[in-house]
């Protein structure tokens, strides 16, 4: 099946500092791709959708020059963490929507494949 | 976008069938049901998804009401690695936005 790739996994940083998470997906082209953050035993929280060539949408309540995104081609978008503090620590997630639709009725929908996470530590 | 409604959590024992249900009252004409798996520390993956009826692969079954209003997702046969928790998610459109609800915190016990 399709797969998405994040790098790295884990970090740990000082806070201020900045920190760059990419998100590729090895197999096929992305046009559109998800950043999720989530908290222990909480459920995934959409940060923004990352459009190739384009600015990324940002969810309400996200602040996007925090959080920048960047989808420069078809299997790479990157979410760089800007002035990191404590309260940034988090599993970042990514996603990226397949070109192949799934039966089953009206319309079309592309399976969503999933990266690995990232964990990312502010001390 | 429907919202979902999932049991938090549930409890199983290996080898015993698991039903999952999943609410979602105001889904759209076009919305497609979708379920995804996710282990502690991992993204999510996903495990099947449908539009009305029954949907079956090799590792669960979907089955889908008429109304559309709820969709069940069961598991034969649970074993200890099906721990983890269950979303069930409703969209449509090759771009739509993907929100999470809760979800269900399946632990399955020996």
């Amino acid at each position: 099946g399709a797969v998405v790739s994040q790098h790295p996994s884990w970090v740990i940083c000082k806070s201020g500092t900045s920190v760059k998470i990419e998100c590729r997906s090895l197999d096929f082209q992305a046009t559109t791709m998800f950043w999720y953050r989530q908290f222990p035993k909480q459920s995934l929280m959409l940060m923004a959708t990352s459009n190739e060539g384009s600015k990324a949408t940002y969810e309400q309540g996200v602040e996007k020059d925090k959080f920048l995104i960047n989808h420069a081609s078809l299997t790479l978008s990157t979410l760089t963490v800007t002035s990191a503090h404590p309260e940034d620590s988090s599993f970042y997630i990514c996603s990226a929507r397949g070109d192949r639709g799934k039966a089953g009725g009206l319309g079309y929908t592309g399976e969503l494949f999933f990266g690995e996470g990232s964990r990312l530590t502010v001390l | 976008l429907a919202k979902t409604t999932q049991p938090i959590s549930m409890d199983s024992y290996e080898g015993q069938e698991v039903n999952i249900t999943c609410s979602h009252n105001n889904i759209a004409t076009n919305d497609y049901i979708t379920w995804y798996q996710q282990f502690p520390s991992q993204g999510p993956r996903f495990i099947i998804q449908g539009y009305k009826t029954k949907v079956t692969n090799e590792v669960a079954s979907l089955f889908i009401p008429a109304d559309r209003k709820s969709s069940t997702l069961s598991l034969p046969r649970v074993s200890l690695s099906d721990t983890a928790v269950y979303y069930c998610l409703v969209g449509s459109g090759g771009g739509f936005k993907t929100i999470f609800g809760a979800g269900t915190r399946l632990f399955v016990k020996a």
